[in-house]
């Protein structure tokens, strides 16, 4: 059973903080997002990864840096926390190959910067 | 790179009828239209998707329609039932270079008994 983890449910930060958020896939996928989840906004992609040490910008990248160090981990990094941050953060893994589009999400980490 | 639209936003049904979710897509070499359910306090889950040599699949209670002459495509779920009152999303792959997708803006939907 496909099982992507996140560190945190919830979160609050304060204003210029450095917020960490990690997700960690145990299916060996090649791909990773960052996804922000925002009422009547849908899911924004923020950043992704087909490798390890390799990133793309998605949508929404101003603000966020990204880190893949190791196939199934891929952390979220926002460097100085402010408030327009504050939102629900969603990881997901998926296979390269085209025959697979497939993304499982993690739960979601609900981020409050105040 | 592709665009998404997802409409309603918001959708409201007595149990046991029917509900449909629209989407349109603006790239025309799309082949892949998968969509999401979202259950409160969990991550979406993918609950059917269509490629473009086929028009209509279906699983159950929930069928996937596809036009893509018109660029756009529909998720069907008959008998609705409470259980079935989630956020949905849409989705299509976002460029043919790559397997990132784009989602719509999401659909609620309300089933109440």
């Amino acid at each position: 059973d496909v099982k992507v983890t996140q560190s945190s449910r919830y979160l609050v930060k304060r204003t210029g903080e450095k917020v960490f958020l990690e997700c960690v896939q145990d299916m060996d996928h090649e791909n990773m997002f960052w996804y922000r989840q925002d009422p009547g906004l849908g899911l924004r992609l923020i950043y992704f990864s087909y490798d390890v040490k390799m990133k793309e910008k998605g949508d929404i990248p101003e603000g966020y840096s990204v880190s893949r160090e190791k196939k199934e981990r891929f952390s979220l990094i926002l460097e100085s926390a402010s408030t327009n941050q504050t939102s629900m953060y969603l990881c997901a893994s998926s296979y390269r190959l085209a025959s697979s589009y497939e993304q499982y999400f993690g739960p979601g980490t609900r981020l409050t910067v105040t | 790179g592709e665009n998404v639209e997802q409409h309603p936003s918001t959708l409201s049904v007595q149990e046991g009828d029917s509900a449909v979710i629209k989407c349109t897509y603006s790239d025309s070499a799309s082949n892949y239209f998968p969509w999401y359910k979202q259950e409160l306090g969990k991550g979406p889950q993918l609950i059917i998707d269509i490629r473009s040599n086929v028009g209509e699949k279906k699983d159950q209670r929930i069928a996937v329609t596809l036009n893509k002459t018109a660029k756009h495509f529909s998720l069907h779920i008959t008998e609705t039932q409470p259980e079935d009152s989630a956020v949905y999303f849409c989705a299509a792959i976002r460029n043919q270079a790559g397997t990132a997708l784009i989602f719509g803006k999401g659909t609620t939907l309300s089933v109440s008994s």
